[in-house]
């Protein structure tokens, strides 16, 4: 079946703008992970959804990145008034329930110039 | 805080040998996972580890889990130019947290 899909897969923006990525995860996947990865951290937990609350935010950098999920399906990460620091490839990740395997999308690759 | 150390961070070995990859994790936990990244795409799921003592195997590929010592080793048999990729064990703390940590990767290239 269909994997996890996420678009675009890459984005060039300028500094200061807003960008949003999206996240499709495989069907009837009830949980759904965000992560970054970077060269220099790694790779870091985000977000955490279950259907369309937001348990654990934890790992949000600041507070121009915010996320939603609809329909228990679909999520958006948007990030407000980018900066070159947000340069990363961002992974999205689901599961059928919390704590079993997570599945990884092919990535966003976001480019701040 | 969880910090889970991996190492080598890079491993370079010939054909046909065998060699360990390590996973330290610092604090309890009852599942750890193992991926696989080939260079410019995602993540793709080798093992998951459920319990103490738990062995997993897949080809030439073989994970351990060590509850008490918090420690899980990636094993490779008469390694093959395929494998070569960068692996990541990542850890599931408990219910309440189910964010996975991550390591820091190791990059494993095999040279013919």
């Amino acid at each position: 079946g269909a994997g996890v899909s996420q678009s675009p897969s890459n984005k060039v923006t300028e500094k200061g703008k807003d960008v949003e990525l999206r996240c499709d995860p495989i069907s009837g996947h009830t949980a759904l992970y965000w992560y970054r990865q970077s060269l220099g951290q790694g790779l870091e937990f985000l977000i955490y959804f279950q259907g369309n609350s937001a348990p654990d935010k934890s790992g949000l950098p600041s507070d121009r990145f915010s996320a939603e999920r609809t329909g228990g399906s679909v999520s958006t990460l948007t990030i407000q008034r980018t900066q070159q620091e947000d340069s990363a490839v961002y992974l999205c990740a689901s599961s059928l329930v919390a704590r079993e395997t997570q599945y990884f999308g092919p990535g966003t690759r976001l480019l701040v110039l | 805080e969880l910090k889970v150390e991996q190492n080598p961070l890079f491993l370079s070995m010939q054909e046909g040998k065998n060699y360990t990859i390590y996973c330290n994790y610092s604090t309890t936990s009852d599942r750890l996972y193992w991926y696989r990244q080939d260079p410019g795409k995602s993540l793709e799921s080798l093992f998951v580890l459920l319990s103490n003592g738990a062995v997993k195997q897949e080809g030439r590929l073989m994970a351990s889990l060590d509850t008490k010592a918090r420690l899980s080793t990636l094993h490779i048999t008469a390694a093959v130019h395929d494998l070569s990729a960068t692996y990541f064990c990542a850890v599931d703390m408990r219910i309440g947290n189910e964010k996975l940590t991550f390591g820091t990767g190791t990059r494993l290239t095999i040279i013919p």
